[in-house]
């Protein structure tokens, strides 16, 4: 069974620096994708920022990029110019390629940004 | 834009009572999901649906049953609430056999159950 690990349940950064939030995870599988997901306050869950394991460069998304380490099992997003807006929960979520689509995400890291 | 929406943002019920959620979204996604959020334990599957009149169990099944007569529109029944279901419950929906595609998720409903 897979498992994902955030261990960093609250962080905080303050605006326009760098932050990095910690996943790992577990499968013995070799094919899968792995995301990073936002849920602002009160507001809708959203896809940050997606890699697939067969790629090895990192993805990136504005702001957003991952530093994905396949051996050692870790996807840890980097959040750079950090702004007010990107206070929120963060959740890692694993997926098995050619499964059923499922996601298994983390327990989430509550980042705040202050001013 | 893809929209999942959710028939209610908070819900009260007595323990006892039998609870509906509904969900819908408006992008012809064949698979949809229930999802339960506490805090420490981030997001379970409770059910998902890969098409109408499918569904197959989560992680948390127990104390949950769904329904999917039409694409669109995914429901969570609780037949007999309990104060251990009070939680936020989140419903999502995506493209089928699609790997990497995003789940796209509704505003959430909190529940809580007296």
């Amino acid at each position: 069974a897979q498992t994902v690990t955030q261990s960093q349940p609250e962080m905080s950064v303050q605006e326009a620096e760098t932050v990095t939030l910690s996943c790992t995870y577990d499968t013995s599988e070799n094919n899968y994708y792995l995301f990073w997901y936002k849920q602002p306050p009160s507001r809708q869950m959203i896809l940050v920022i997606r890699q697939e394991a067969y790629k090895q460069q990192n993805a990136t998304e504005n702001r957003f990029s991952v530093n994905f380490q396949k051996a050692a099992k870790s996807f840890s997003l980097k959040i750079s110019d950090s702004q007010l807006g990107d206070t929120a929960m963060y959740f890692c979520a694993f997926m098995l390629h050619g499964g059923n689509d499922k996601l298994i995400f983390g327990t989430g890291t509550r980042l705040q940004v202050f001013p | 834009d893809v929209k999942v929406t959710q028939s209610s943002r908070y819900l009260v019920k007595r323990t006892g009572e039998k609870v509906f959620l509904e969900c819908v979204q408006d992008m012809d996604h064949e698979n949809m999901f229930w999802y339960r959020q506490d805090p420490g334990l981030g997001l379970r599957l409770i059910y998902f649906s890969y098409d109408v009149k499918m569904k197959e169990k989560g992680d948390i099944p127990e104390g949950y049953s769904v329904s999917r007569e039409k694409k669109e529109r995914f429901s969570l029944i609780l037949e007999s609430a309990s104060t251990n279901q009070t939680s936020m419950y989140l419903c999502a929906s995506s493209l089928r056999l699609a790997g990497a595609y995003e789940q796209y998720f509704g505003p959430g409903t909190r529940l809580t159950v007296t």
